[in-house]
């Protein structure tokens, strides 16, 4: 599964879209680009994924550029219980999904 | 949420006992796993499950057996604690392993081994 870079921290004021970036240069065609959050002390909760498409849910929206080398997690309308650390995966087949550390956001009142 | 249970969600136990953690599912999705969390390392896998009676290693399997005789439940075991097992362990399911499938994990259960 290829490697994933997130920025260690962010912060957004509350009520504003929550950008999260996220390079996986060396993605394969056949890998999926996972998004999962953490809230502290909790398991982590899957939030969406796309292949090359953008997608969106309710929860998120998941924009990936066009080589697919990198990707951007939207909360629309940032609350304060979306303050969690977030965590982009890269995924082909297998039975484990590789969480590194992730994107702590931290949303501001 | 997937309907997973973890049970106990906490537990303080000394070292050398055995302790079985187990997860539940009211999915039937087939296949289920144990990681553990650890601080610096994110989540590793230390056993799956693709089916009933059917089990392999992950990662970070070395002194931990698992057990699923039946679908809904997936049953972690150390059989001898050491401290190195300090974590907090999540079980996580899925309907399948292929591309584009997702894991869901449970709330997780903290184990403390004094």
């Amino acid at each position: 599964d290829a490697k994933t870079t997130q920025p260690p921290s962010m912060d957004c004021a509350e009520g504003r879209a929550a950008n999260l970036p996220c390079n996986h240069s060396t993605i394969s065609g056949n890998e999926y680009v996972y998004w999962y959050r953490q809230i502290h002390s909790q398991g982590p909760q899957y939030i969406i994924h796309g292949l090359k498409n953008n997608e969106t849910n309710e929860m998120a929206s998941l924009i990936i550029t066009e080589d697919r080398k990198s990707s951007t997690l939207i909360l629309p309308h940032a609350t304060l219980r979306d303050t969690a650390v977030y965590y982009c995966i890269v995924r082909g087949n297998g039975n484990q999904f590789y969480f590194g550390t992730g994107t702590s956001l931290t949303v501001i009142p | 949420d997937a309907g997973i249970t973890q049970s106990p969600r906490h537990k303080v136990t000394e070292t050398g006992t055995p302790v079985t953690l187990r997860c539940h599912q009211t999915e039937n999705h087939r296949y289920m796993y144990w990681y553990r969390q650890d601080p610096g390392h994110g989540l590793r896998l230390i056993h799956y499950s693709y089916g009933v009676k059917d089990t392999d290693k992950g990662e970070v399997s070395d002194g931990y057996s698992v057990s699923r005789s039946k679908t809904e439940d997936f049953l972690l075991t150390l059989e001898s604690a050491t401290s190195s097992q300090t974590s907090v362990y999540f079980c996580a399911i899925s309907s399948g392993q292929g591309r584009g499938e997702t894991q869901y994990f449970g709330p997780g259960t903290r184990l403390l081994v004094l």
